[in-house]
């Protein structure tokens, strides 16, 4: 089946420790995105990138990093300098320049304990 | 003021009923215009797509877009319980290549038998 699998769906994350978020897409779409869902806020854009080995930040990217070293993955590394992290977190992608439909993953969910 | 605005909610109807979801938005630039529908604890699954003013039907679903009055509405017709869900709108512009969607903040639809 084609579509955008993250990994994993709950992840508990300690005080002081990094975390990494898995997001692989077989939809040999360009484009791949991260987004940060809080309650009554909506989705905000990490980082995005739109093609391997490049990425350019979104609105609320301290505290987060990211690696494109191949299509199919967009990896996030939420760190320990990132003050709030417990969210739910989604990946997305789009062709490039696709008019600007993007697919989601079915999101993982980071709990800082 | 945000750049896209979006009742909350919760909006509760009874089965069959016609529902209404809208959005307004501040930037004139914006060209492409979605509608996502999540369902508790998924991610966002694009439900209507629209380019530009007009409508567009799918189903039971219709997608209008005013851009003299910066206002987008979803329509649902015989809503189900399966239709319980939060609906978001989002939108772009193209900006230096890259489609910068926003979000709003999600409407929370309940449909009751």
């Amino acid at each position: 089946d084609g579509g955008i699998t993250q990994s994993p769906k709950y992840l508990f994350r300690k005080e002081g420790q990094n975390v990494t978020l898995s997001c692989e897409q077989n939809l040999n779409h360009d484009a791949m995105y991260w987004y940060r869902q809080d309650p009554g806020q909506g989705l905000r854009l990490i980082y995005y990138s739109q093609i391997v080995n490049d990425f350019q930040k979104g609105d609320i990217a301290e505290g987060y990093s990211v690696s494109r070293e191949k299509k199919e993955s967009f990896p996030l590394t939420v760190t320990s300098a990132q003050k709030n992290p417990t969210a739910f977190y989604l990946c997305a992608s789009s062709r490039e320049h696709s008019g600007n439909t993007i697919y989601f993953g079915e999101g993982s969910w980071l709990t800082v304990v | 003021q945000k750049e896209v605005e979006q009742d909350p909610g919760p909006l509760s109807v009874p089965e069959g009923a016609i529902v209404s979801l809208n959005c307004t938005y501040s930037n004139s630039a914006f060209q492409y215009f979605m509608w996502y529908r999540q369902y508790s604890r998924k991610g966002p699954e694009l439900l209507m797509y629209t380019y530009s003013s007009g409508n567009k039907e799918d189903g039971r679903f219709t997608a209008q877009v005013d851009k003299s009055s910066k206002y987008i509405s979803l329509f649902i017709r015989d809503s189900q319980p399966s239709d319980s869900a939060t609906y978001l709108c989002a939108m772009s512009s193209i900006s230096g290549g890259y489609n910068k969607l926003i979000f709003g903040a999600g409407t929370r639809l309940a449909v009751h038998p």
